[in-house]
C-alpha cells in the first residue's frame, strides 16, 4: 500500500459527459501527479501540483482540467468525454517538487467511456 | 526532448532463470533514471532509480539496474525470478532539473513460466 488513495476506482458514462476523479497523497506529501496509461499511448504524464499551485504541464487536454485543495487532496476533471478518454488515469504524490523525488502512486481509477 | 524506449513488449522466462529487461534513454545530459513495476491491478512502485555515482544500483525484491552511458542505457537485472515477479515493468527518464516530468517507456510485460 503506497499511502496514495483514489476514488471511485471504477467509473463507466457516456460521452459528452464530466466525471471528476479523486485523489489523496500520502501524509505529508506536498506534489501530486496525474497520469493517463491507455493502450495507444501508454502512461503519459498529464499534470503536477505542489502545495496547490500548478507545477508542471504535460500532454493535458484542454477538455481536462485539475486543482490542489488546502487540505492537499487532488481532483481531476474530465469533460466532453470522448471515447478514446478511456484509460486508467493515476495520482502520484512525492514530498517535494523536483522530478528526481520518488513518486509513489494510488491503484488508479478506471474511466470507461461509452 | 527526453525519451525512453524499451524494445522488448513481452518477455517470457522460466521460474529460478535470470532475467535482463532492457532500457535505452535519449537525453543531452545524464538524466534520471527510474524502474517502477506494476502489478495486475495495482499501482507503479518504484523499484530502483539512478541519479549519479556507483552505476550499479540495487533495488527492492532483488532486483538491480547498470547505468552504461555509453550504449544509452539502463538495464534491470535479477539473477532468479520468482512466479510473483510477474507484472509490467516500466523503465522512466526525468532531467536532473526544470519542471520537464518523468518520460515512461511503453513497458516490458513479464510472463514466468515454472
Amino acid at each position: 500500500d503506497s499511502g496514495v488513495t483514489q476514488t471511485p476506482k471504477h467509473l463507466i458514462t457516456a460521452t459528452g459527459q464530466r466525471v471528476t476523479l479523486r485523489c489523496s497523497p500520502r501524509s505529508g506529501d506536498l506534489s501530486v501527479y496525474w497520469y493517463q496509461q491507455s493502450l495507444d499511448q501508454g502512461l503519459q504524464f498529464l499534470i503536477q501540483y505542489y502545495n496547490g499551485e500548478e507545477r508542471a504541464k504535460g500532454n493535458i487536454l484542454e477538455r481536462f482540467s485539475a486543482q490542489q485543495f488546502p487540505d492537499l487532496h487532488s481532483e481531476l476533471n474530465l469533460s466532453s468525454l470522448e471515447l478514446g478518454d478511456s484509460a486508467l488515469y493515476f495520482c502520484a504524490s512525492s514530498g517535494g517538487a523536483a522530478s528526481t523525488d520518488t513518486q509513489y502512486f494510488g491503484p488508479g481509477t478506471r474511466l470507461t467511456v461509452l | 526532448a527526453q525519451s525512453v524506449t524499451q524494445p522488448d513488449i513481452h518477455i517470457t522466462v522460466s521460474e529460478g532463470a535470470s532475467l535482463e529487461l532492457r532500457c535505452n534513454y535519449s537525453y543531452g545530459a545524464t538524466p534520471y533514471l527510474f524502474w517502477y513495476v506494476q502489478s495486475p491491478g495495482q499501482g507503479l512502485q518504484l523499484l530502483l532509480k539512478y541519479f549519479s555515482g556507483d552505476t550499479l544500483v540495487q533495488g527492492i525484491k532483488g532486483f538491480e539496474a547498470e547505468f552504461k552511458r555509453s550504449q544509452s542505457s539502463f538495464n534491470l537485472r535479477k539473477p532468479s525470478v520468482h512466479w510473483s515477479d510477474a507484472a509490467e515493468y516500466f523503465c522512466a527518464v526525468g532531467p536532473p532539473f526544470g519542471n520537464e516530468k518523468l518520460t515512461f517507456g511503453t513497458g516490458t510485460r513479464l510472463t514466468i513460466i515454472p
